[in-house]
């Protein structure tokens, strides 16, 4: 099957930005995503880009797409720990019918 | 209001049994999904339904067997259960395929 690559960990101190980064294989994906899933909760769909933006903001959240690199980040400004939780990058792929996610990025968010 | 509803939320048993998991979703959508999600966090796809009609099973043991009454609702059933299917499951839908997917907030299989 097609990889979804992240970093598994990253800790940063509130107010400072956090940025997560992410790899994929297959080209054909519409849209790239972005979801958040807190301790014991579901997961939240936080942002998607469709595939030919190389950028997205939305309010404290801002996505970058590298096409040709296949590498799309999350960049998420003024920290809080409330942003603690695991953040999974996840492509459409050829079908568009199944979602193949990365291993999760646990944000630690210290004060 | 709920969009995507799962029940149960928890779910304890023992190996052998046969279970089942609701899903349901008020949001219009055409296409609903089911995900595994184990203890290591990862997610995989399971089923994919458009309509009512199945569009991905993705190498399933048969004792998993879906079902999708109408396109509002597509529920999981699953026979002998065993260790191995402890994970949170997760339903999911979306206005149709390749579209962004609207997650429920899981079942917790725990098998004893």
């Amino acid at each position: 099957g097609e990889d979804v690559e992240q970093s598994l960990f990253l800790s940063v101190r509130e107010g400072d930005s956090s940025v997560i980064n992410c790899t994929y294989t297959d080209s054909s994906s519409t849209y790239l995503y972005w979801y958040k899933q807190e301790p014991g909760a579901g997961l939240q769909l936080l942002t998607y880009i469709f595939s030919n933006m190389d950028m997205k903001q939305d309010q404290r959240l801002t996505v970058l797409l590298n096409k040709k690199d296949k590498h799309l980040s999350l960049r998420i400004a003024d920290t809080q720990t409330g942003d603690s939780a695991i953040y999974f990058c996840a492509e459409s792929g050829n079908s568009g019918y199944a979602l193949n996610f990365g291993k999760g990025t646990s944000l630690l968010v210290t004060p | 209001d709920t969009a995507v509803s799962q029940t149960p939320k928890y779910l304890v048993t023992q190996m052998g049994n046969d279970k089942s998991i609701k899903c349901e979703q008020n949001l219009g959508h055409d296409t609903m999904y089911w995900y595994k999600q184990d203890s290591k966090k990862f997610l995989k796809i399971m089923f994919s339904y458009n309509n009512k009609e199945l569009i991905i099973n993705e190498t399933v043991p048969n004792r998993f067997s879906p079902k999708s009454p109408d396109k509002a609702h597509l529920n999981l059933h699953i026979n002998s259960l065993e260790l191995g299917d402890s994970a949170v499951y997760f339903c999911a839908s979306s206005p149709r395929g390749d579209q962004p997917q609207h997650f429920g907030d899981g079942t917790r299989l725990s098998i004893l």
